[in-house]
């Protein structure tokens, strides 16, 4: 099965920079998105298509890709930005979506 | 405003069916497909199913194929999700969102928690 794999936790202090990957073996890679998730709330999406963000999110929020590894980039991290992040991509039809299991960013 | 509402969660027994609702508003609902997605109490997101704008496929995870049946009625703005033969682990908070181009989910409704116990 199609599987997604991101660390469970990442901790960085505010105003440093914080990145969180999603890694699969599944080839031909699909497109990854990000959803970031605050406690009682439902997922906002932050980045589409491995590296556009979605008009009303902020420029700290990037995404890259390299190889079969995509990486969420928050540069100069605040204390709002605590919460549990998701990735999400397809298998290789495209049509079955998979998350991975979600990091926890800590802001210390 | 782009408005997903979900209803229709509850406490059910082991064995029984619910179906949930997901009222659209604030878009054409007709020209977007549909999903569900749920979560586990403390644990992460499970995609659950997916229907295409007109109704015309429809797409289940393993763990709910075959007990499942997701719907929608365009005319009411209304996705549905009927579930049969609840089981402990259907436990979760249970969302809906709009479908873009077959690939992400862009807007989501706040969720029914669905409860599944004896």
């Amino acid at each position: 099965s199609y599987e997604l794999t991101q660390p469970p936790s990442v901790s960085v202090s505010p105003g440093q920079t914080a990145r969180i990957t999603c890694s699969t073996d599944a080839l031909p890679k699909q497109y990854a998105y990000w959803y970031q998730q605050k406690p009682g709330q439902a997922p906002v999406l932050v980045i589409k298509k491995d590296i556009e963000r979605p008009s009303g999110i902020p420029e700290r929020f990037s995404g890259s890709s390299s190889g079969t590894t995509v990486t969420l980039t928050i540069s100069g991290v605040q204390a709002e930005d605590e919460a549990d992040y998701y990735c999400q991509s397809a298998d290789s039809s495209g049509i079955y979506k998979v998350f991975g299991g979600g990091t926890k960013l800590t802001v210390l | 405003q782009v408005q997903l509402v979900e209803s229709g969660g509850g406490v059910v027994q082991p064995g029984r069916s619910l179906r949930l609702s997901c009222a659209a508003s604030g878009f054409t609902f007709r020209n977007h497909g549909m999903h569900w997605v749920r979560q586990a109490p403390g644990k992460g997101l499970e995609w659950v199913t997916v229907i295409w704008y007109d109704g015309s496929n429809k797409y289940y995870a393993d763990s709910v194929k075959g007990r499942s049946t997701i719907s929608r009625d365009n005319s009411r703005n209304t996705l549905y999700l009927q579930m049969n033969d609840l089981r402990a682990e259907d436990t979760a908070v249970y969302y809906c969102a709009r479908d873009r181009e077959a690939l992400y989910m862009d807007v989501w409704g706040q969720g029914t928690t669905v409860t599944v116990s004896s």
